[in-house]
């Protein structure tokens, strides 16, 4: 069993709706969580990083960790045309010396 | 203001032969990451560097060698492509380690015929 599971899509929504991106994790070490966006034919690039559980709010981001459930989530509001991109989220702990652990990414199309 | 920077951007290889992805970043970091994206598979660590003079494997190491060449540069070598090393290869960098913030080139599409 892969440590970090993330549900690869596709995942098509409206401009304007509320979009909720999800991975579950088997490690309770893990204690650095990200999320991260890739455009097509491009590099990932940090969008979003926390520290253990909690929620932390950037522009029409949050991100929110939920160490007791090993669940942690990325919502979007008020989507846009250009959030289309694959997310990936990460997740690194002391016990892999934080080497950075990917989820599958998943695949998201805002539809104008 | 460069960051990762990756060479070549695409390249198509037959089996057996050999090539050098290269990469260099700017950014003085110490640590430095080669990865491997696969349809379905996601990012998988191929190997690393801490930091300069040493090299660990990843998570699929097998059929690759690296080189830290200094603090700058780090090279993923294939010695006998093969057709499953066909993938998009993305080098990365963080300050250190124990970093969390880690930035990424623009990727090697690698063809394997």
């Amino acid at each position: 069993q892969k440590e970090v599971e993330q549900d690869p899509g596709p995942l098509s929504v409206p401009e304007g709706a509320i979009v909720s991106l999800n991975c579950t994790y088997s490690n309770s070490a893990f204690q650095y969580f990200m999320w991260y966006r890739q455009y097509s034919r491009k590099g990932p690039e940090l969008l979003m990083y926390t520290y253990s559980s909690g929620n932390k709010e950037d522009g029409r981001f949050t991100a929110q960790v939920d160490k007791s459930s090993k669940y942690i989530s990325l919502f979007i509001r008020d989507s846009q045309p250009s959030d289309s991109a694959t997310y990936l989220c990460a997740m690194s702990g002391e016990h892999s010396g934080y080497a950075l652990n990917f989820g599958k990414g998943t695949s998201l199309l805002v539809t104008p | 203001n460069a960051g990762v920077t990756q060479t070549p951007k695409f390249q198509v290889l037959k089996t057996g032969q050999s090539m050098t992805l290269q990469c260099a970043q700017d950014m003085n970091h110490n640590s430095m990451y080669w990865y491997r994206q696969d349809p379905g598979m996601g990012l998988r660590l191929i190997y690393y560097s801490a930091s300069e003079g040493t090299t660990d494997k990843g998570e699929v190491p097998n059929g690759y060698n690296v080189s830290r060449l200094n603090k700058r540069e780090f090279s993923l070598r294939l010695e006998s492509a093969a057709p499953s090393q066909t993938s998009v290869y993305f080098c990365a960098s963080k300050i250190t380690s124990l970093a969390n913030t880690i930035y990424f080139g623009e990727g090697s599409w690698l063809t394997v015929v």
